[in-house]
């Protein structure tokens, strides 16, 4: 069973820093481009950022570039999130999620996200 | 505010057939065959629905089906049935440095 589980979230005062994790299983992991994409509280979804299969490109929301670094480890098969400068605005449930894959003389990236884990909610307060 | 625009609610009784539309612009929508939708019930992941504008994943019902005329996409689910209550995301990739963007989400009741 493909499998996204999250964690690393809680609670931290503004200016403050959190690392999430993201564990993956089920599937060759490092074949799979990942993101992360967050959703405040009754709100909807907002994309974050992306890495690519091997860790060498990644991609930022512009409301956490130069403060938030995605990376993996593909020998752990695990998804990272390094969140630093945090605002209240970062408030949020963080989903990690699994970029598709279309099949066209070879895999390449499919545009959509499948599936995607449980969340892990970041609350930032003082 | 969300860059792709949808209906914050729509309705329907059981048995009937909705639409779900999601308005960008030509930087993302328009420029892209690359719309997916997402379901969501509360306090649960989302999950894919349709990808590719009009793509089902299998084990999605065919009674989801997607579709897209210039900048709007448009989400039909037909034969409504209880366990269709949901919110459903539209998104699509874009031509700008913000790679995805996501609709603000419907809320769909089924009546």
């Amino acid at each position: 069973e493909v499998q996204l589980v999250e964690s690393g979230g809680g609670l931290v005062q503004p200016g403050g820093s959190l690392r999430l994790s993201c564990a993956a299983s089920g599937f060759t992991f490092s074949t799979y481009w990942m993101h992360w994409v967050r959703q405040a509280p009754g709100k909807g979804l907002v994309w974050v950022s992306r890495i690519n299969n091997d860790g060498s490109t990644t991609s930022y929301a512009d409301s956490v570039k130069g403060r938030f670094t995605i990376s993996r480890d593909n020998a752990k098969n695990t998804l990272y999130l390094q969140m630093n400068s945090l605002r209240a605005e970062d408030t949020a449930l963080y989903y990690c999620a699994r970029q598709g894959r279309r099949y066209n003389s070879g895999w390449s990236p499919g545009e959509w996200f499948d599936p995607w884990g449980q969340g892990t909610l970041v609350t930032v307060s003082s | 505010q969300s860059a792709l625009t949808q209906p914050a609610s729509v309705s329907g009784s059981p048995g009937q057939s909705i639409t779900i539309s999601c308005t960008g612009t030509s930087s993302d929508i328009g420029g892209s065959n690359y719309v997916s939708w997402y379901q969501q019930y509360p306090d649960k992941a989302p999950k894919l629905m349709i990808y590719d504008v009009s793509n089902r994943p299998s084990g999605v019902s065919n009674r989801f089906s997607g579709s897209k005329s210039g900048n709007t996409a448009s989400l039909t689910i037909s034969g409504l049935q209880a366990e269709d209550e949901a919110d459903y995301y539209c998104s699509s990739y874009t031509s700008s440095s913000t790679l995805v963007v996501f609709g603000g989400g419907t809320k769909l009741t089924v009546l």
